[in-house]
């Protein structure tokens, strides 16, 4: 079936370096979306990418949405213990009206 | 509101017993969805409602859970005869128009079935 993966499924990170987060599409989707979800809290919209081969960035935050339309990344630069959360990446299917949502990447930050 | 709500935040019951969840969309909002998430896991899509369209039931683990959303906007997830794998946080989320903008989630209620 139709699904979309998260990798790493766990991201431990020293403070200051970098990290990318991939998330991948088993079919082609018509816009994907990134949502962080802090610690004991809900998660919240990041970011949407629609076009094939967009990138967006927020502050340390870069976003890709791959040229097939099926790939996204998230890459932070000098990784903060704000940083800290689950990210989850998710997007619709061509052929469906439904969000479909990635498993997440869990982020630790060492002090 | 200014967000989405849900009530109650916390749900303590005994196995066997029936719950209501209660969410509370941003007002205008047309598209809701629930989802259930367990413990350091992902989010777990149960059911969605479009508009006055039949909803979405694909994601409804058993026929113990069942959702109404009334008037368009208060939506209620109902968990009969729960169970201990019953227990997670249950979220809300509702989008402005269509099913696939932005969502809006609530803070969750947590379920814990004794």
């Amino acid at each position: 079936g139709q699904q979309v993966m998260q990798i790493p499924q766990y991201q431990h990170v020293q403070e200051g370096e970098d990290f990318t987060t991939y998330c991948n599409s088993s079919t082609t989707l018509s816009n994907i979306q990134w949502y962080k979800q802090r610690p004991g809290g809900h998660p919240v919209f990041l970011i949407q990418l629609v076009k094939s081969g967009e990138v967006k960035k927020q502050k340390r935050l870069t976003f890709q949405f791959g040229e097939a339309k099926k790939n996204s990344s998230l890459h932070i630069t000098a990784t903060q213990t704000t940083d800290v959360g689950t990210y989850f990446c998710a997007g619709p299917w061509s052929n469906d009206y439904k969000l479909s949502f990635g498993a997440g990447t869990t982020v630790t930050v060492r002090a | 509101g200014a967000g989405v709500s849900q009530s109650p935040s916390n749900k303590v019951t005994e196995k066997g017993k029936d719950v209501e969840l209660r969410c509370d969309p941003i007002s205008g909002h047309t598209a809701l969805y629930w989802y259930r998430q367990s413990l350091g896991q992902g989010l777990e899509f149960l059911i969605y409602f479009q508009g006055n369209s039949a909803p979405d039931k694909s994601g409804l683990p058993s026929d113990r859970f069942s959702a109404e959303r009334t008037g368009g906007s208060v939506s209620t997830l109902t968990i009969q005869r729960t169970q201990q794998e019953d227990s997670a946080v249950y979220l809300c989320a509702s989008t402005f128009a269509l099913s696939t903008d932005t969502q809006y989630f609530g803070p969750g209620t947590r379920l814990t079935v004794l």
